[in-house]
């Protein structure tokens, strides 16, 4: 069975300092994802990444993020200066195509992120 | 705009009872995607089940059925004879095959009583 892979899988940060979430995708997916979900509430979308850059982004990604695919395996988040409201549980997804369906997106298992 | 509606914050249930959770969404689009995620204590998402606007049948994958009215816009997930594992949360998500995103509601914790 195919996995996306996240690292780390809790990281504790400093207020303003620069945090990297770090995601392995499945090798022939094409289409990238991130997703955050503040504890107790629900998962929101914060990008989509496709042929080395952003398809979509919400408003929740905003200058303090960015995504990057560095060497062609692992897919990255930046937060640059992270905020308290920033904790929350960060969820890599990939896809092989763009039309979403069935169990065609696959999640990786999260990363934890505690701003303190 | 997409809206995903799940009206019950939490559910009990007694072991091997079935249990139907709620889903309403909202889209003016015809052709779209439906699914249900589980999510454990330990925090992972994982696919249960999915419907596309123009399937036909109610969708099935063992003990989970998708209850599909689309003149209501509704995507009830039903769950037969539960089980002590079940208890989770559960989130109701949609796609549209213009985009390429799901948006989620905001799910259902469901505990299973032995």
């Amino acid at each position: 069975e195919p996995e996306v892979t996240q690292t780390p899988s809790h990281q504790v940060t400093q207020m303003g300092q620069e945090v990297i979430l770090r995601c392995v995708p499945i090798s022939n997916h094409l289409y990238f994802y991130w997703y955050r979900q503040i504890l107790g509430q629900k998962v929101e979308f914060l990008v989509s990444f496709y042929n080395n850059e952003i398809s979509e982004k919400s408003e929740i990604f905003d200058d303090q993020f960015s995504v990057e695919r560095p060497d062609g395996s692992n897919f990255t988040l930046k937060i640059r200066s992270t905020k308290l409201e920033d904790s929350a549980m960060y969820f890599c997804a990939s896809s092989e195509r763009v039309q979403v369906s069935g169990n065609t997106i696959y999640f990786g298992e999260g990363s934890w992120l505690t701003v303190v | 705009a997409q809206k995903i509606t799940q009206t019950q914050p939490g559910m009990f249930v007694q072991e091997k009872e079935a249990v139907t959770l709620d889903c309403t969404y909202d889209t003016s689009d015809q052709s779209y995607g439906l699914f249900w995620y589980k999510q454990p204590s330990s925090g992972e998402m994982i696919f249960l089940i999915y419907q596309g606007s123009y399937d036909e049948q109610n969708a099935t994958e063992g003990r989970y059925s998708l209850n599909f009215q689309k003149a209501r816009k509704s995507a009830n997930l039903v769950i037969s004879a539960s089980q002590l594992g079940d208890s989770a949360m559960y989130f109701c998500a949609m796609s549209h095959n213009r985009d390429d995103k799901i948006i989620f509601g905001k799910g259902t914790r469901l505990h299973i009583l032995p």
